[in-house]
């Protein structure tokens, strides 16, 4: 089965300190990957997909097919990164449904 | 920017009753979806919806659940009888194409008593 895999419930950070959020996925076909953040009160939003390799607000994620693994990166964290992050996985040989993980909440303090 | 809108933003219900979620997804929009969010787990997709029919149900869309677009613009969730489990934060997303990017709605959280 399909699975994403997300280890860390919290990750708590300093103003400035780099953030890693992991994720693990486990398909058998090739995957399409993104992450999507949920700032607090609002709506889920797509921070980024790994087709589109590009970096927003600083984040980028590379996707290693050897490890299975699609990780968060920043280098210097902001307070207002401060959300819940979900790794998702889309399946394209069926209807395109995302399959999320559980979700890193991300604190980043002053 | 459009975006994809729910109502209600909350509804509480008995069980065993009927309740329906509405949803309008972005206008040239096609491919439609429901999730669901019990309170403290994972974002789980319960249908999708293209071309005026259901291309996937997952295993939690049984029979009380159903979907329709009966406008052209309104996408809807019915779950029949309702059941304590059924409470939850259900999230509509659409997308243009399935392959894009999915565009969620702010949910609409149910309790069901």
């Amino acid at each position: 089965a399909q699975r994403v895999t997300q280890p860390e419930k919290l990750l708590s950070v300093f103003k400035g300190a780099p953030v890693e959020l992991k994720c693990n996925y486990s398909y058998s076909g090739s995957p399409e990957l993104f992450w999507y953040v949920q700032y607090s009160r609002q709506r889920l939003q797509l921070l980024l997909r790994h087709i589109s390799r590009e970096s927003i607000k600083g984040f980028t994620a590379d996707l290693n097919k050897g490890e299975t693994s699609f990780h968060l990166k920043k280098p210097f964290a902001q307070e207002e990164d401060s959300a819940m992050y979900y790794c998702a996985l889309s399946e394209a040989d069926s209807s395109y449904k995302l399959i999320f993980g559980s979700g890193t909440r991300l604190l980043v303090r002053p | 920017e459009p975006e994809v809108t729910q109502t209600p933003s909350h509804q509480v219900t008995q069980m065993g009753q009927e309740v329906i979620l509405r949803c309008v997804p972005i206008s040239n929009h096609l491919y439609f979806y429901w999730y669901r969010q019990i309170l403290g787990q994972k974002v789980e997709f319960l249908v999708s919806f293209y071309n005026n029919e259901i291309s996937e149900k997952s295993e939690i869309f049984d029979d009380q659940f159903s979907v329709e677009r009966p406008d052209g613009s309104n996408f809807t969730l019915k779950i029949r009888s309702t059941k304590l489990e059924d409470s939850a934060m259900y999230f509509c997303a659409s997308s243009r194409t399935g392959i894009e990017t999915q565009y969620f709605g702010p949910g609409t959280r149910l309790l069901v008593l």
